[in-house]
Parts: C-alpha cells; structure tokens; sequence
C-alpha cells in the first residue's frame, strides 16, 4: 500500500519569506498523482497544486510551487512571499493513476508570522 | 452551485447511540469518499463508492456501514458509537477514479461521543 510521510508536524516563516514543506511517499507504481491540500482554520479542504508524476515539469501555481523529485519519491511544496491568510494544515497526497482513493500524509501545521 | 454538502456539521452523542451522516453532491460525480480526521493522524478513508449501489472498504472501516441507493447521496452509519469515534468526518467527491479528477470536499462534521 502506498504511504505518504509528512517529517515536519510544524512549521513557521516570516511574513514575505519563503518556506519548503516536505513530503515523501512510498510507491512501486510508475504513473501517479500528487497534490498539496490547505486547511485554513474554516476546516475546508482547498486544492493547492497538482503534480503529475510522467511530468517532468514542476507544476507551479501563483506562489506555490512544487520540486518534484521521482526517484527520491520526494515532492515538497515552496510557498514564496508568504502571507498571513496561508497560515494553515497543509497536507501532501497520493492518488494511484488507477481507480484509488486519495491517500493523505499527516500533514504539517504552518504558522505565518506578522 | 452547493457541490458537497454534509449533513449535519456538528453533532453530540453518548456511546452506544446510532446516527447517520449524510452527504450529497449535485456535480454527478460517480465517486464518493468518507474520510475521518483526527489530529496528527491526517485523513483516513473510511469508505467508499465508485457508483450508484457500490461500496468499498478504506483504512478504517470497523464500526461504520455506508450505502449509495442514489448517486448524488453517501451515507455513513454508526450503529453503536463509541468515544473511539470521536471526530471530524469529511465526505468528498470525485468525477472519476483517476488523478485527473480532483476531489471536491464538504465542511466536515464534527462529532463528539461522550
């Protein structure tokens, strides 16, 4: 079964820095999936970004970008000019190119500080 | 456009009391998930169905049932609820099995069994 590990429960950045949130995931699958969730205080679960794994580009969003790395089943999340409204749960996902259900890692709680 | 609503958003129970959640979705979406948070353990999948009249186990099924009688609706059951099952309990929905089609997730529920 495939695993997602967040190493980092929690993490701060400065207003206006930059901040890396790490994810590694364990797969014997060659196509898949991967994203990065924000769960704002408010509870809603928001799609930050979506990587594809047969991508070799890193997929990029406004701020949010992502450093994929395939063979070291790594793929964190850089937020660049952090702000006070990305202070949240940020969790890394996988999702099998098959018919699977999302699996999630433990997710990492990012304080943003003013 | 709702897309996922849940039903009810917070709910109190003492053990041993039954209770239903409800999920529906307006998006014609085939695939529907229940997941349970708790704190640093991420999201966990409890269920769920890839259609009309299917169900599925996921990681953490024992005292939970479920039931898709119409496509828009999910249905997650405790039939004898224990403090174990103290929660936040998040349906989700997803046009098709595949990477390519993101989940769309409701506002939780949050439930407290005492």
């Amino acid at each position: 079964a495939q695993t997602v590990t967040q190493s980092q429960p929690e993490m701060s950045v400065q207003e206006a820095e930059t901040v890396t949130l790490s994810c590694t995931y364990d797969t014997s699958e060659s196509d898949y999936y991967l994203f990065w969730y924000k769960q704002p205080p408010s509870r809603q679960m928001i799609l930050v970004i979506r990587q594809e794994a047969y991508k070799q580009q890193n997929a990029t969003e406004n701020r949010f970008s992502v450093n994929f790395q395939k063979a070291a089943k790594s793929f964190s999340l850089k937020i660049s000019d952090s702000q006070l409204g990305d202070a949240a749960m940020y969790f890394c996902a996988y999702r099998s190119a098959l018919n699977a259900p999302l699996v999630f890692g433990k997710g990492t709680r990012l304080s943003v500080i003013a | 456009n709702a897309g996922v609503t849940q039903t009810p958003k917070f709910r109190v129970l003492k053990t041993g009391q039954s209770m239903t959640l409800l999920c529906a979705q307006d998006m014609n979406h085939e695939y529907m998930y229940w997941y349970r948070q708790d704190p640093g353990m991420g999201l966990r999948l409890i269920h769920y169905s890839v259609g009309e009249g299917t169900t599925a186990k996921g990681e953490v099924p024992d005292g939970y049932n479920v039931s898709r009688l119409k496509k828009q609706n999910f249905l997650l059951g405790l039939e004898s609820a224990a403090p174990s099952q103290t929660s936040v309990y998040f349906c989700a929905s997803s046009y098709s099995g595949t990477g390519r089609s993101p989940l769309h997730f409701g506002n939780g529920t949050r439930l407290t069994v005492t």
